[in-house]
């Protein structure tokens, strides 16, 4: 099966610059999630949808970050203005249901300059 | 706050040795336990899942769980160089709030 697709692999913006993040879970998956992994750290579950709706936003910088899953298929994560403690990789995962472990696409690095 | 702790290690084995990884939890409420793998530069992926309490093999891989101790631990045995990777340990309770320690460095020296 095709795995968790992520784009863009890498993006340098200027501190204020705004980003956006796609991912497109394994076909099927009904749970997904975006993780902010910070160097030398662990992931950090940024947020979390059931198909289309959101289950846990708790950590999600809400001023500055935002997220859709439109259809309960692809999401996109975008951040603005971007700051320079952004600078992170950001992955998406999916899994069939939630609570299963997840899958993870490869990641998009973002440096804020 | 609900956490999930690990030692950063790094942790060296020699070549065929035993490597064991630990790992404490906060919250009692934890349901799923799951040890992923992440090489340098690359995303985690699964190696092993652990719900009850007891031991779990595949293959060179054994998850340990005790949920009064709040503790999970991985045993890899015959560690070979190419185990050498930062494992992290992941917590969720019900499909929530998956919490993910920090990770231990394991490198297995040839």
């Amino acid at each position: 099966e095709a795995g968790v697709a992520q784009s863009p692999r890498y993006k340098i913006i200027e501190k204020r610059q705004s980003v956006a993040f796609w991912c497109n879970p394994i076909s099927g998956h009904a749970t997904l999630y975006w993780y902010q992994q910070i160097l030398g750290q662990g992931p950090k579950l940024l947020i979390q949808f059931q198909n289309n709706g959101v289950v846990d936003d708790s950590q999600l910088p809400k001023d500055r970050f935002s997220a859709e899953r439109l259809k309960g298929v692809d999401s996109t994560l975008k951040i603005q203005p971007a700051k320079l403690e952004d600078s992170a990789v950001y992955l998406c995962a999916s899994s069939l249901v939630s609570g299963d472990s997840d899958t993870f696409g490869s990641g998009t690095r973002l440096t804020v300059v | 706050q609900k956490e999930v702790e690990q030692n950063s290690g790094p942790l060296s084995v020699p070549e065929g040795a035993i490597a064991s990884l630990n790992c404490t939890y906060s919250d009692r409420g934890s349901q799923s336990f799951f040890w992923y793998r992440q090489y340098s530069g690359k995303s985690p992926e699964l190696i092993m899942s652990i719900y009850s309490n007891g031991d779990k093999e595949d293959g060179r891989f054994t998850a340990q769980l005790n949920k009064a101790s709040q503790y999970v631990s991985l045993l890899i045995r015959d560690s070979q160089p190419s185990d050498s990777a930062t494992y992290l340990c992941a917590t969720s309770e019900g499909g929530f709030k998956t919490i993910f320690g920090a990770g231990t460095r394991l490198f297995v020296k040839a």
